[in-house]
């Protein structure tokens, strides 16, 4: 079942703007993961929240973890041409024994 | 150099012609996960591993087959391949941790079409 669900489903922005994308959830988690694919290759991890963490930054990127609400959002400041690909993020629900659930993905464009 | 690697890259092959895509990950790994990525659907899993022997069911597993005999190996296996099964597949491995999941390390992909 689809734990994590993205919005927007694509974004376009031109190079320097800051790239906002949310993530909603249905159950309660232990931490929450977004990653990054450029076309058709493998996904690369960028962060991970754990559920008692409210905000974590790394680099330009920034999450944030609302439990109340079951959402997160990961920005990206300065955004460059280079921050083109999809974001996803994953869910670890709470029993799931570890297991990963993806969102379908919000689809970044950076236009130089 | 950790990696995930994943064989064959890119398949082409007939309907009911059984076949494996291995998957082999050199970082010690406890948890592994197949997952098929289709267009407007995301990543969806397949199957996944917690450990050596121990395997379970994901959101898509009918059609599929896996097996985790050594810790480094998750070999998806399609027994009788159908069209539906054209998509773009993924195998990803991470450390266990106490409290969730880890950090997920990806393979490239393995692009299959089935005709």
């Amino acid at each position: 079942s689809q734990q994590g669900e993205e919005d927007p489903q694509a974004l376009s922005i031109q190079e320097g703007e800051n790239a906002t994308m949310n993530c909603s959830y249905k159950t309660s988690i232990n931490n929450l993961q977004w990653y990054r694919q450029n076309s058709g290759r493998g996904l690369v991890h960028l962060i991970l929240i754990r559920s008692n963490e409210r905000e974590k930054h790394s680099g330009r990127l920034r999450v944030t973890l609302d439990t109340s609400k079951k959402s997160s959002s990961l920005l990206i400041t300065a955004s460059r041409a280079a921050d083109t690909a999809s974001y996803f993020c994953a869910t670890d629900g709470k029993g799931s024994q570890g297991n990963l659930i993806f969102g379908k993905g919000t689809k970044l464009s950076v236009k130089p | 150099e950790a990696q995930v690697t994943q064989n064959p890259r890119y398949l082409i092959t007939v309907t009911g012609k059984k076949l494996t895509v291995t998957c082999s990950q050199n970082m010690n790994h406890e948890y592994m996960s197949w997952y098929r990525q289709d267009p407007g659907l995301g990543l969806r899993q397949i199957y996944y591993s917690m450990n050596v022997e121990v395997t379970d069911k994901g959101d898509v597993p009918e059609g599929y087959k896996v097996s985790r005999k050594e810790k480094r190996n998750f070999p998806l296996i399609l027994e009788s391949p159908s069209p539906n099964q054209t998509s773009l597949y993924f195998c990803a491995s991470s450390q266990a941790l106490p409290g969730g999941s880890g950090e997920l390390f990806f393979g490239e992909g393995s692009r299959l079409t089935v005709l």
